[in-house]
């Protein structure tokens, strides 16, 4: 089975530009998860998808981040202007939760794109 | 709301010892899960184990094994018989039963001497 997939894995940018990453989840996996994770830090959940809904985006900087799901499939995560704090990895996860319960469901991740503002 | 500590920064063991890292953290929930990761050089976060907070059992995967005590509010990781691949840096990570958040501590950088 083919895991999540992200592209581009290395992105570097000047601040004020704009920038995309798209992702791919596990086929069949209902729910995407978008990450931002800074160097020396654990990743923090910036918006998380339930098929093409948006279920939770409260920690996303919403005046500069914007992301979609279209189809209930691929994403994109968009920074438009960057800022030299949004240089970070930004992780991409799928689980095949609908709803309800947590139980054991398992987030995978994807490699990940890292970003560099300069 | 939801914490995780991993106290630990940085840790070296010797190649074929048991290593254990640690993790306790913080709900208000009664039910809940547990999960650790490991992240290698290359940036994937690896899924490695769970713990449900209603589990009987301490969870185990192969030579990972979870030290889990609720009282303690403590889920460590426990890897036996350490291997140079080994070496990564290991995420503990929570989620509430119906939470959407999964929130992970800040890591511990695992190091395995030959």
């Amino acid at each position: 089975e083919a895991g999540v997939a992200q592209s581009p894995r290395y992105k570097i940018i000047e601040k004020r530009q704009s920038v995309a990453f798209w992702c791919n989840p596990i086929s069949g996996h209902a729910t995407l998860y978008w990450y931002q994770q800074i160097l020396g830090q654990g990743p923090k959940l910036l918006i998380q998808f339930q098929n093409n809904g948006v279920v939770d985006d409260s920690q996303l900087p919403k005046d500069r981040f914007s992301a979609e799901r279209l189809k209930g499939v691929d994403s994109t995560l968009k920074i438009q202007p960057a800022k030299l704090e949004d240089s970070a990895v930004y992780l991409c996860a799928s689980s095949s939760r609908t709803s309800g319960r947590t139980g054991t469901d398992t987030q995978y991740f994807g490699p990940g794109t890292r970003l560099t503002v300069l | 709301a939801q914490k995780i500590t991993q106290t630990q920064p940085g840790m070296f063991v010797q190649e074929k010892e048991a290593v254990t890292l640690d993790c306790t953290y913080d709900t208000s929930d009664p039910s809940y899960g547990l999960f650790w990761y490991k992240q290698p050089s290359s940036g994937e976060m690896i899924f490695l184990i769970y713990q449900g907070s209603y589990d009987q059992q301490n969870a185990t995967e192969g030579r990972y094994s979870l030290n889990f005590q609720k009282a303690r509010k403590s889920a460590n990781l426990v890897i036996s018989a350490s291997q140079l691949g080994d070496s990564a840096m290991y995420f503990c990570a929570m989620r509430e039963e119906y939470g959407n958040k999964l929130v992970f501590g800040a890591g511990t950088i695992l190091r395995v001497k030959s």
